[in-house]
């Protein structure tokens, strides 16, 4: 049971390029997140998606799409990266426990948008 | 006015002292509190959760909600210097699935 993965760990990126972080996660849960963390900030919700088929916006989901390609799977995609888009990205999943929705956080990737 | 705030810290407590979390929270709504730990370059890790007024213990933490007061807090019991991290609070607003996160608080234990 490996809870939730990101891959990649680290990217660097040239202004302009696009990329696609993928995450899964074997835990069966309906929820899956994606985040960004940047010093001093917290984690902002970018995307979400709470069930297979449904994705809704976070907080900051500009220049960000995502496909909830599956249960498992929920990929975010930059299309067009800014040196604004540097930050720590994760994605998370949750289960309905007795009075909340309790989150799990992958490891993250580290992006660099030069 | 932010969602969640935290006061950022640095907080420091000696080793074996109680070390306190604070946490407010805007939203009069919210239902459920979360305290997650995260080390430096790490990702957060679920701590505990609370959503009913009073105080939930697992372990050496605790964590105490005031609704009319909304606030939420963390005492840390017995610190070691294995708990230095930062710590982020979390709210979930009722009817929602989202969280919304305060900045987090850096607590350092000096041994």
């Amino acid at each position: 049971n490996a809870g939730v993965t990101q891959t990649p760990k680290f990217q660097v990126l040239k202004t302009g390029q696009s990329m696609t972080l993928q995450c899964a996660q074997d835990m069966n849960h309906n929820s899956m997140y994606w985040y960004r963390q940047d010093p001093g900030m917290g984690l902002r919700l970018i995307y979400y998606s709470a069930s297979e088929g449904t994705t809704d916006k976070g907080e900051v989901p500009n220049g960000y799409n995502v496909s909830r390609l599956n249960k498992r799977e929920f990929s975010l995609r930059l299309e067009s990266a800014a040196p604004s888009q540097t930050s720590v990205y994760f994605c998370a999943s949750s289960e309905r426990r007795p009075g909340a929705d309790t989150q799990y956080f992958g490891p993250g990737t580290r992006l660099t948008v030069l | 006015q932010k969602e969640v705030e935290q006061n950022s810290g640095p907080l420091s407590v000696p080793e074996g002292a109680i070390a306190s979390l604070n946490c407010t929270y805007s939203d009069r709504g919210s239902q459920s509190f979360f305290w997650y730990r995260q080390y430096s370059g790490k990702s957060p890790e679920l701590i505990m959760f609370i959503y009913s007024n009073g105080d939930k213990e697992d372990g050496r933490f605790t964590a105490q909600l005031n609704k009319a007061s909304q606030y939420v807090s963390l005492l840390i019991r017995d610190s070691q210097p294995s708990d230095s991290a930062t710590y982020l609070c979390a709210v979930q607003i009722q009817g929602a699935q989202k969280l919304v996160f305060g900045q987090g608080t850096r607590l350092t234990i000096n041994p």
